[in-house]
Formats: structure tokens, C-alpha cells, sequence
């Protein structure tokens, strides 16, 4: 079965840039869409963005400006970063599977925290 | 953006229980609404997608309803294992975005 797993730094200064890779096994990442969703502590979950199977990319319009997603199909990874973080950046980070038309998440990785500080 | 308002924000039950957490959208979805679970220190794990069809491996207790902009999550029978946080999400346009989430708590 699909596993995922995310990995990065734990720890980011303000304004500098967030990045953290997830890496998919038990199947291969040339195929379906693959996605951040993050949650800050004690709150709820936001949507970042996803990345498909082609490389095509849909970010949402509030971390926009700030927000890469990046595929590396020889890895069999897909990457996020985040720029310019502040404190209200600071959350559980996690990469999932999208289905893409019939859009829903699953699986998940466990989940990465970060937080940023100074 | 497609805001989702669940409904109630928590509830408190006891094993053997029927619970219901409604969802609603600020705008119809026609039937994009996934559901997930979520327990404390873990990542949501996928329920019911597209308003009813039950995830593999989901336990036939779980059951989803609604099109448009009213749904409806019930756990027919609720179990131990079954406090958690319920959190609904639209899939009909990006952004997609959740709602709040519902605490199942025990009684």
C-alpha cells in the first residue's frame, strides 16, 4: 500500500523560506495528484496546494505569492516550499495523495512540525 | 472561497450512541464533500468521499448523506475507538477548504 512520509527542518527563522519533502512508497508518484495540508496547532486544516502527476501545479491564492510545489519523479518525492515565514506559518505540515477530478485525500503522512522562530 | 460550517462544534455521546455532524456549504457542491477522522497527535484519515461512497476498510457504521449545500455525517453506533475530531471537506473547487472540525467527546 501507498506510504508517505515527510521530512525537513523543524525549525525556521522569520522571513527566511520553509521547505520539506515527502517521500511516496509502495507506489509510484507518476500518477494522481500530490498535495500540503497544513494545521496550525489546536486549529483546523488548510489546503496549501497540489502538484500532478505532469508537473502542473494549483496553489491557493493565499500563500500563493509565497508557495512551491515540486515533483522529483526519479526520487519518487515531491517537495513544498514556503517563503518569507512568519509565526503564523508555524504548523503541522502534511503531504497527502489526491485523487485529482474526484478530489480526495488519501492516504496521509504522519505529519511534520514546524515552527518558526527566531 | 467555498466555506463549509459544521455543525455542532462538539458533542458528547456514549458508546452505542447514533451521532450526526452536519456540514454546510456557502455555495452548492453538488456532491464533492469528503469526511474525515482525526485523532489527537495523528494525521485525518479519509472516511467518506463524494457526499456517501464509504472508504475501503471504513467500518460499515459510518455512513455519509446530502448534495448541494446539507450534509450529513452519522456514525450509527458509536465505539470506543470512534472519539475523535470529524472534519468535512469540499473537492468541487480549489481552494478546497475545510470545515472547523467536530469533537466527538465521551459522556
Amino acid at each position: 500500500q501507498v506510504q508517505l512520509q515527510e521530512s525537513g527542518p523543524g525549525l525556521v527563522k522569520p522571513s527566511e523560506t520553509l521547505s520539506l519533502t515527502c517521500t511516496v512508497s509502495g507506489g509510484s508518484i507518476s500518477s494522481y495528484y500530490w498535495t500540503w495540508i497544513r494545521q496550525p496547532p489546536g486549529k483546523g486544516l488548510e489546503w496549501i496546494g497540489y502538484i500532478s502527476y505532469t508537473g502542473s501545479t494549483n496553489y491557493n491564492p493565499s500563500l500563493k505569492s509565497r508557495v512551491t510545489i515540486s515533483l522529483e519523479t526519479s526520487k519518487n518525492q515531491f517537495s513544498l516550499m514556503l517563503s518569507s515565514v512568519t509565526a503564523a506559518d508555524t504548523a503541522v505540515y502534511y503531504c497527502a495523495r489526491d485523487y485529482g477530478d474526484d478530489s480526495r485525500f488519501d492516504p496521509w503522512g504522519q505529519g511534520a512540525l514546524v515552527t518558526v522562530s527566531s | 472561497d467555498i466555506q463549509m460550517t459544521q455543525s455542532p462544534s462538539s458533542v458528547s455521546a456514549s458508546v452505542g450512541d447514533r451521532v450526526s455532524i452536519t456540514c454546510r456549504a456557502s455555495q452548492s457542491i453538488n456532491r464533492y464533500l469528503n469526511w474525515y477522522q482525526q485523532k489527537p497527535g495523528k494525521a485525518p484519515k479519509l472516511l467518506i468521499y463524494t457526499a456517501s461512497s464509504l472508504q475501503s476498510g471504513v467500518p460499515s457504521r459510518f455512513s455519509g448523506s446530502g448534495s448541494g449545500t446539507d450534509f450529513t455525517l452519522t456514525i450509527s453506533s458509536l465505539q470506543p475507538e470512534d472519539f475523535a475530531t470529524y472534519y468535512c471537506q469540499q473537492s468541487y473547487i480549489t481552494p478546497q477548504t475545510f470545515g472547523q472540525g467536530t469533537k466527538v467527546e465521551i459522556k
